[in-house]
């Protein structure tokens, strides 16, 4: 079990530009999950996917933010015309559906500072 | 909506007993949980419990539930500077969608 891992971890930007982040989950795990986090904050869903169907998106999620999930694997999420207000951390998750409880594991998030 | 509280900070000298408390509001909540996390880093699954149960225990984590009054604490025995987090408390009513605190920053005194 290697974990969920992310990559970027960290990400500088200009403001308008676009930027894509990738997101690994534990290989076994079929749901996957996309979170934005600000300082002093706790985590805000942005999305979340089932295989490589995305099942649920929040209103948070412009229509500048999009996610795939093209193969049932792994997932990128893309900012495009970034705004400072883009500046957070997003985290991915992952968890097996079907088990008792839907426990999701998370990576060690992406930093990204929109300048 | 439904909400998760937390005290922001909580400030214990090394050795001692931490308690971080987090009240809930949904009454359809299942599954609560605990999340550490560290600066810069992801978050951590440290344990959660069903709520059927009272107590939970996992070596120096001990998690209380009293679900009459939707209260939740964990509790760090022996508290030590690596215990130094952010530490989050979430409510599920058992699908994908987790409520959480705006969690409760662990200072350790030495």
């Amino acid at each position: 079990d290697t974990g969920v891992s992310q990559d970027p971890r960290h990400k500088i930007t200009k403001r308008g530009q676009n930027v894509t982040f990738r997101c690994d989950p534990i290989s076994e795990h079929n749901r996957l999950y996309w979170y934005r986090q600000t300082l002093g904050q706790g985590p805000e869903f942005l999305t979340y996917f089932q295989n490589e169907a995305q099942l649920e998106k929040s209103r948070l999620l412009s229509d500048r933010f999009s996610a795939e999930r093209p193969k049932g694997s792994f997932s990128t999420l893309e900012i495009q015309r970034t705004e400072q207000g883009d500046s957070a951390m997003y985290l991915c998750a992952s968890s097996r559906s079907g088990r008792p409880q839907e426990t999701q594991y998370f990576g060690p998030g992406t930093r990204l500072l929109v300048l | 909506g439904e909400d998760v509280e937390q005290s922001l900070f909580l400030s214990v000298r090394e050795g001692d007993s931490s308690v971080i408390n987090c009240t809930y509001t949904d009454s359809s909540s299942t599954y609560l949980y605990w999340y550490k996390q560290e600066p810069g880093a992801g978050l951590q699954l440290l344990t959660y419990i069903f709520s059927n149960m009272d107590m939970k225990q996992d070596q120096r984590l001990t998690v209380l539930l009293n679900k009459k009054d939707k209260h939740l604490s964990l509790r760090i025995a022996d508290t030590q500077t690596g215990d130094s987090a952010i530490y989050f408390c979430a409510s599920s009513e058992g699908n994908y969608q987790l409520i959480w605190g705006a969690g409760t920053k662990l200072i350790i005194k030495p």
